[in-house]
């Protein structure tokens, strides 16, 4: 979908080094949601925001944050404490509303060695 | 939170059969029910998605159908194509807004 941009679509970094997984749409959708993809396996919610200045966790929040300053961007920060930060990760969008999909970004995927 | 089930995992169909993929999730308060197609290394695509309020939808070869009963809603592909190759997610939502993810089928579309 054009109007979700992740980026990058590949990041390498060392083990014990914080990095932040940018997501940016422009189809003025109040939610965003960030998953994590591993092999063969489904989606899992890590944060998900509904509105401007305000985020839950999901299920997996451990050694993530976020934040959400501005409607267009929610960035994710992978911190030294996630043991396993090796994924796929999914950044997506909905209106908000019943009734409304999930629209997905490209993802970024993150290799920690 | 929310429990989902895909069932299976892996489905292996001539061209030109059917499909059928199961979805079982636990919360009763989910309340729209989408499914994805995701294939190798790229975003999931919404393909059908039915309302709570609506026991049936069907777009071309695909229809979705929704027991809110039982707490299952299923995927129907007709006619098959080696393009349908893919993984199917199922997402219910809740009423927080949160979409819960199957762990997918695997679909191969032998020609």
């Amino acid at each position: 979908d054009g109007g979700i941009t992740q980026s990058p679509k590949y990041l390498f970094r060392k083990e014990g080094q914080n990095v932040t997984l940018s997501c940016e749409q422009n189809l003025n959708h109040d939610a965003m949601y960030w998953y994590r993809q591993d092999p063969g396996q489904g989606l899992r919610l890590i944060y998900y925001s509904q509105i401007v200045n305000d985020f839950q966790k999901g299920d997996i929040a451990e050694g993530y944050s976020v934040s959400r300053e501005k409607k267009e961007s929610f960035p994710l920060t992978v911190t030294s404490a996630q043991k396993n930060p090796t994924a796929f990760y999914l950044c997506a969008s909905s209106i908000g509303q019943e009734n409304s999909p999930l629209h997905f970004g490209n993802g970024t995927r993150l290799t920690v060695t | 939170g929310e429990n989902v089930e895909q069932h299976p995992s892996t489905l292996s169909v001539q061209e030109g059969d059917s499909a059928v993929i199961k979805c079982t999730y636990s919360d009763s308060a989910s309340n729209y029910f989408p499914w994805y197609k995701q294939e190798l290394g790229k975003r999931p695509q919404l393909i059908i998605d039915i309302r709570s309020n609506v026991g049936e939808k069907k777009d071309q070869r695909i229809a979705v159908t929704l027991n809110k009963t039982a707490k299952h809603f299923s995927l129907h592909i007709t006619e098959t194509q080696p393009e349908d190759s893919a993984v199917y997610f199922c997402a219910p939502r809740n009423n927080f807004n949160k979409f819960y993810f199957g762990s997918g089928t695997k679909l191969n579309v032998k020609p």
